[in-house]
This record gives structure tokens, sequence and C-alpha cells, in this order.
């Protein structure tokens, strides 16, 4: 079985600032993907930023960029610049091929971001 | 519009009565999920739709727990005699079939088993 685990339930940011939200993942397989998704209190998921695991760069977009540590199945996320709309749940996910795209979830870091 | 509806928004019912939670994926999209997020916790799978394929259903946590999907499209949660903790709020995703791709959501049904 797949788990996630985010080890921060909050975590709290000063505008403008940079703040990174852990993730760890245990499984057998060799290629999956790794997903971050948002959860702003609309209750609607929005993918933040996805990883490939046979890919070695670190997938970056705009102010999110990923620290994908393969071996040590480590996933994080870091924001730059934060700003208060980037207040909101985050969630740590994977997937793997003969899954379809069966996401399976950590439990989720709450950004706090301070004006 | 174009993203994945759900219906309702909300849902109140009384312990014991049948409930129908109703998800429209994303037109062309093939693959289809339901989720369940119970108050401050991730989200826990429940059931996956892929094309005509038989569906995934290891995730269901009781026989009161099913789910339908008409003509490729329009999936329906049923949850029968409910009971208190079922109460949570039920999120659909839908996405194109290609491992990988992301995952649309809907805004999810909030059940209140009372």
């Amino acid at each position: 079985a797949q788990t996630v685990t985010q080890s921060q339930p909050e975590m709290s940011v000063q505008e403008a600032e940079t703040v990174t939200l852990s993730c760890t993942y245990d499984t057998s397989e060799s290629d999956y993907y790794l997903f971050w998704y948002k959860q702003p209190p609309s209750r609607q998921m929005i993918l933040v930023i996805r990883q490939e695991a046979y890919k070695q760069q670190n997938a970056t977009e705009n102010r999110f960029s990923v620290n994908f540590q393969k071996a040590a199945k480590s996933f994080s996320l870091k924001i730059s610049d934060s700003q208060l709309g980037d207040a909101a749940m985050y969630f740590c996910a994977d997937s793997y091929n003969n899954a379809g795209n069966m996401l399976t979830f950590g439990g989720g870091t709450r950004l706090m971001v301070k004006p | 519009g174009a993203g994945v509806s759900q219906s309702p928004s909300n849902k109140v019912t009384e312990k014991g009565k049948d409930v129908e939670l109703r998800c429209d994926p994303i037109s062309g999209h093939t693959a289809l999920y339901w989720y369940r997020q119970s108050l401050g916790q991730g989200l826990e799978f429940l059931i996956y739709f892929q094309g005509n394929s038989a569906p995934d259903k290891s995730g269901l946590p009781s026989d009161r727990f099913s789910a339908e999907r008409t003509g490729g499209s329009v999936s329906t949660l049923t949850i029968q005699r409910t009971q208190q903790e079922d109460s949570a709020v039920y999120l659909c995703a839908s996405s194109p079939p290609h491992w990988g791709t992301e995952a649309f959501f809907g805004q999810g049904t909030r059940l209140t088993v009372v």
C-alpha cells in the first residue's frame, strides 16, 4: 500500500517571505507521479505542481517549486514571495501507473499567510 | 460550465435515510473518481471509473456505499441507511485516461447526518 505523510499540520509565513511544506511518501513502485494540490475554503482542489518520478529536474511553476529527493522519498513544496491568496490547505499526493490516476493523499498542511 | 459539477452543494439528512450525490465530469474525461474528506483530514479514495472497464470499488468503506456511472458520463454515489460517521465532504474528480494527467475536482458535497 502507498502512504503519503505530511508532518506539518499547520504552517505560517509572512507575506512576501518563503515557506517550505514537507511531504514524504512510501512506495515500492519505480514509476509514479507526485502532486501538490491546494484547497482553498471553496473546497475545490487545484493542482499546484506535478513531478514525474523518472525526471531528475525539480518541477517549477512560477513562485512554486519542489525539492524532489527520490532516494529519500521526499517531495517538499517551496512557495516564494508568499501572497495572501496562498493561504489554504495543501495536500501532497502520488499516483502510480497501474492505478490509473487514482491519487493517494497526505493529511494536509494548513498554510496561513500573515500580512 | 466547463468544470466538474457536483450537486447538491450541501445535504443534511437524518440518520438511517438514503442519500444520492451527483457528479457531472468534464466532457470527454473518461476517468472519474470519488473521494471522501472527513473534517480536517486528507482525502480518502472511494471508487474509480475508467471508460467501460469495471470500476475499482476497493475504497468503499461498507456495502452501504455504492456508485454508478451512466453512459460513461454522470455518476451517482449512493449511501444507504446513513450513519453519523458518514458526515464528510464528498469530492468528485475527472481526468483524461492518460496516467499522470491532472485530475480536475468539483467543489464537493458536504453531507451532514443528524
